[in-house]
């Protein structure tokens, strides 16, 4: 059965960097894209940007483009984000989802918390 | 930018049926996706492409959409679908969510 499974909660002081993994099992890693999505204590969803395994084309939130770095380990079947400058606002969960360009996000793994804080 | 517009809540009495609408500009060229998140939970898949159910999403969960609104419809609610429901689509290759809609079954 597909499983994403990302990796454990993170607390950052603000101006730092933090990358969060998320591990694809149960299906074959480059025929899918991998989206990254944020929620705030309280909030909504956020869509933080999409990678494809395949090829390694990425799109990003424009008011995320110029923090946030994705990338993928075929040989791990794994996907990362990185965000940095770190601000207080950057607080939520971290959610990777597995979708199709222009289509749904169809299994998301646990999510990580990342906090922001001093 | 592209905007999706959800209402913040929904009640509907256990048995009956919930609709949670979803508007925006540019629904009528792009599909529409629903999400059911539950408290504590990761979300999940319900509606996709409009109106398909993935498998083991039970029938009583539908999708429709019409001009620039979507829908979606729970028939004979139960007390399980008590949950945040978030639309979803495409614009230019950003996707967006709507605010979320809490769902009250009481």
């Amino acid at each position: 059965q597909v499983q994403l499974v990302q990796s454990g909660a993170e607390v950052k002081e603000p101006g730092a960097s933090v990358k969060v993994s998320c591990k694809a099992s149960g299906y074959i890693f480059t025929t899918y894209g991998i989206n990254w999505v944020r929620q705030a204590p309280g909030q909504g969803l956020e869509w933080v940007g999409w990678i494809s395994p395949y090829n390694g084309n990425t799109n990003y939130a424009q008011n995320l483009q110029d923090r946030v770095t994705m990338t993928t380990d075929s040989s791990t079947s794994t996907a990362n984000m990185e965000l940095r400058s770190l601000r207080s606002d950057d607080t939520a969960v971290y959610y990777c989802a597995r979708g199709r360009n222009y289509d749904s996000f169809d299994y998301w793994g646990q999510g990580t918390l990342v906090t922001v804080s001093s | 930018s592209h905007e999706l517009t959800q209402p913040p809540s929904v009640s509907v009495s256990p048995g009956q049926t919930a609709s949670i609408t979803c508007s925006g500009d540019k629904l009528g060229h792009q599909f529409s996706f629903w999400y059911q998140q539950k408290p504590g939970q990761s979300p999940v898949l319900v509606i996709y492409r409009d109106n398909r159910r993935p498998s083991g999403i039970p029938e009583r969960f539908s999708g429709s959409s019409s001009g620039n609104t979507a829908t979606l419809t729970i028939s004979g609610t139960q007390a399980m679908d008590e949950a945040d429901y978030y639309c979803q689509a495409w614009d230019s290759s950003t996707a967006v969510f709507g605010g979320g809609t809490k769902l009250t079954v009481l």
